[in-house]
């Protein structure tokens, strides 16, 4: 079992949808959660950190965290075509002091 | 634009040859991560310096060595090259030296090994 799991998708919605982005993780001593976003031929950009259970909101962005589920969502409110993109969940492992990223979902919005 | 660079762009290179990939962290950071990301692998984190001192390690292979210089610029040396190494690599930084989770990522190196 991997450490941490996505659907790679491509996920496809219309404009303006809300769009949810889920990752699953297997190990309970992670403790903090990231989202990036990453274009095309571009580096991962931060959208997003949480370190506890529970919503984190900013913007049309929210972030949500189960710990005792294991498992961690990201919401888009009222998405926008430039929201195309590759959205990597990641963790970091404060054991073995490591960044862990999920392979990542191809979000498509389609204007 | 993140502010981080990196250089090369691309690197095409033979199995066995050695490269250096170079990475300059934003004005004011003082750590730098490496990270490799391929399309089987996914994004994997390699190794983090801080001020110049080594302050984790991931999934580096003893192939691969870095190095963070005292003008905080760092070098990812790959050595002995394999055909699996074709990868993207990333180069991120931040300016704390714990394991800080506001990091800026540059645009990367694409390497090809043939």
């Amino acid at each position: 079992q991997k450490e941490v799991e996505q659907d790679p998708g491509p996920l496809s919605v219309p404009e303006g949808a809300i769009v949810s982005l889920n990752c699953t993780y297997s190990n309970s001593a992670f403790q903090y959660f990231m989202w990036y976003r990453q274009y095309s031929r571009k580096g991962p950009e931060l959208l997003m950190y949480t370190y506890s259970s529970g919503n984190k909101e900013d913007g049309r962005f929210t972030a949500q965290v189960d710990k005792s589920s294991k498992y961690i969502s990201l919401f888009i409110r009222d998405s926008q075509p430039s929201d195309s993109a590759t959205y990597l969940c990641a963790i970091w492992d404060n054991y073995g002091q490591n960044f862990v990223f999920g392979p990542g979902t191809r979000l498509s919005v389609l204007p | 634009d993140s502010g981080v660079t990196q250089t090369p762009k691309h690197l095409i290179t033979a199995t066995g040859q050695r490269v250096t990939l170079r990475c300059s962290p934003r004005s004011g950071d003082l750590s730098v991560y490496w990270y490799q990301q391929s399309l089987d692998q996914g994004l994997q984190f390699l190794i983090q310096y801080y001020n110049g001192e080594e302050r984790a390690k991931g999934n580096i292979l003893e192939r691969f060595s870095a190095q963070q210089f005292p003008d905080l610029h760092s070098e990812l040396n790959l050595s002995s090259l394999e055909l699996g190494d074709s990868a993207l690599y990333f180069c991120a930084s931040s300016v704390e030296g714990g394991q800080s989770y506001e990091q800026y990522f540059g645009p990367g190196t694409r390497l090809t090994v043939t």
